[in-house]
């Protein structure tokens, strides 16, 4: 069964530093997501991604992040400068279609810990 | 913006047990997901919907749209059914399709 890969699966780094998550979605969905879950928390939406922009995005997703579908391939969550409370799990998604009736596919997950 | 209560936060089973979670939300929506969510942190889903129930094996998912509530039950609960269940919705605006979360139901069952 197609799914959503993403890596790495963990990622150490220290502050200020720039990091790049990646994801790839399931080969025919045109439409990717970003979540996060800070730890004990609960998951919140960053973004929406959908013919090579951004179709919504939160609050949180401020100026120091970014994504980008480099190749036919590959989503990617980038971080410029990192900061201790952006230590969490980050989750990829995609869907065939934006519409209600189209299920997510979640990613297993990369745990971002910021040091 | 769509506020996601889930209910109870914990709760432990004896193995055989029926399991009961709830999710009620504040503003309609055009759907609801169940996911689950074990240990290691990977979410998976498990039902969307929309209206009425769907039933996959053990697991029972249903939706009350006019009282914008939703119930998971599992059937014949097992240790391995052991995870966070958490339920999130797309709400009905147009051009929106992220998902509002709940904080999840942390299930144990014990043999």
């Amino acid at each position: 069964e197609p799914e959503v890969t993403q890596t790495p699966s963990h990622q150490v780094t220290q502050m200020g530093q720039e990091v790049i998550l990646r994801c790839v979605p399931i080969s025919n969905h045109l439409y990717f997501y970003w979540y996060r879950q800070i730890l004990g928390q609960k998951v919140e939406f960053l973004v929406s991604f959908y013919n090579n922009e951004i179709s919504e995005k939160s609050e949180i997703f401020d100026d120091q992040f970014s994504v980008e579908r480099p190749d036919g391939s590959n989503f990617t969550l980038k971080i410029r400068s990192t900061k201790l409370e952006d230590s969490a799990m980050y989750f990829c998604a995609s869907s065939e279609s934006p519409g209600s009736s189209y299920e997510q596919y979640f990613g297993p997950g990369t745990r971002l810990t910021v040091t | 913006k769509n506020e996601v209560e889930q209910s109870p936060q914990n709760l432990t089973a004896q193995e055989g047990e029926f399991i009961t979670i709830n999710c009620s939300y504040s503003v309609g929506i055009s759907a609801l997901h169940w996911l689950q969510q074990h240990p290691g942190g990977g979410i998976v889903s498990l039902f969307m919907l929309s209206s009425g129930k769907k039933k996959h094996g053990r697991l029972i998912a249903t939706i009350n749209i006019q009282e914008k509530h939703s119930s998971l039950h599992i059937t014949a609960s097992h240790p391995r059914d052991s995870a966070v269940y958490i339920c999130a919705v797309r709400s009905s605006g147009a051009g929106s399709y992220q998902l509002t979360f709940g904080k999840g139901t942390k299930l144990s069952v014990i043999p």
